[in-house]
């Protein structure tokens, strides 16, 4: 039973196309996030849903637009994919805002050539 | 913004020997320090957190440390063992600070144990 699932794992595309990665948390929690981590392992937030609010939106490029169904969901969508784009994106969830513990999916690894 | 510096960013160890990872924090609002693991093509998981009105807390062979008036906190690993080795993060907010606050990650420590 898996707790925070995101799919796809691997993910390999041309520069210019459009993709998108789904995330599910089966935890009942309220909150819920988008990270991206670069080949240097550095971990960024990017997005943050609360209740299907967005929270949290960092300085990221217009072309990621997070979307959140319900509060069990939040899926991530990138127009017009750029070679910087290439990272691992980490689906992730908390009881609440800011409250504790992160629950981290396995990962999504975005190849864009 | 919070802003947390990791050292050291690789560390390599013989097994049984003790680890220690530092981290400093510049936001004295902060007040919750969590470590998580890494492991190879996995998501990062908790492993210890502490909160600011504590100083030490420990859970069998990890220990983690915090100095408030310096804004320094530690990870302390012990007998080290070849399945410790992972990438970990420290990381700092301000617990009930409100929705709009978040976790800020130091760079990772890479964690070699040999065998």
């Amino acid at each position: 039973d898996t707790a925070v699932s995101q799919t796809p794992k691997y993910l390999v595309t041309q520069m210019g196309n459009d993709k998108s990665i789904k995330c599910e948390q089966n935890l009942g929690h309220d909150t819920m996030y988008w990270y991206k981590q670069d080949s240097k392992k550095f971990l960024k937030i990017m997005f943050s849903y609360n209740n299907k609010e967005l929270i949290i939106n960092e300085t990221v490029p217009n072309r990621f637009s997070p979307k959140s169904p319900d509060k069990a969901h939040l899926n991530l969508h990138i127009n017009s994919l750029e070679l910087g784009d290439s990272a691992v994106y980490f689906c992730a969830s908390s009881q609440r805002p800011n409250t504790g513990e992160l629950f981290f999916g396995e990962g999504s690894r975005l190849t864009v050539l | 913004g919070e802003n947390v510096e990791q050292h050291p960013s690789t560390l390599s160890v013989q097994e049984g020997d003790s680890a220690v990872i530092k981290c400093t924090y510049s936001d004295s609002a902060s007040n919750y320090f969590p470590w998580y693991k890494q492991e190879l093509g996995k998501g990062p998981q908790l492993i210890i957190d502490i909160r600011s009105n504590v100083g030490e807390k420990k859970d069998q062979r990890i220990a983690v440390t915090l100095n408030k008036t310096a804004k320094h906190f530690s990870l302390h690993i012990t007998e080290t063992q070849p399945e410790d080795s992972a990438v970990y993060f420290c990381a700092a907010s301000i617990m009930g600070g409100g929705s709009n606050y978040k976790l800020t990650f130091g760079k990772g420590t890479l964690l070699t144990v040999n065998p």
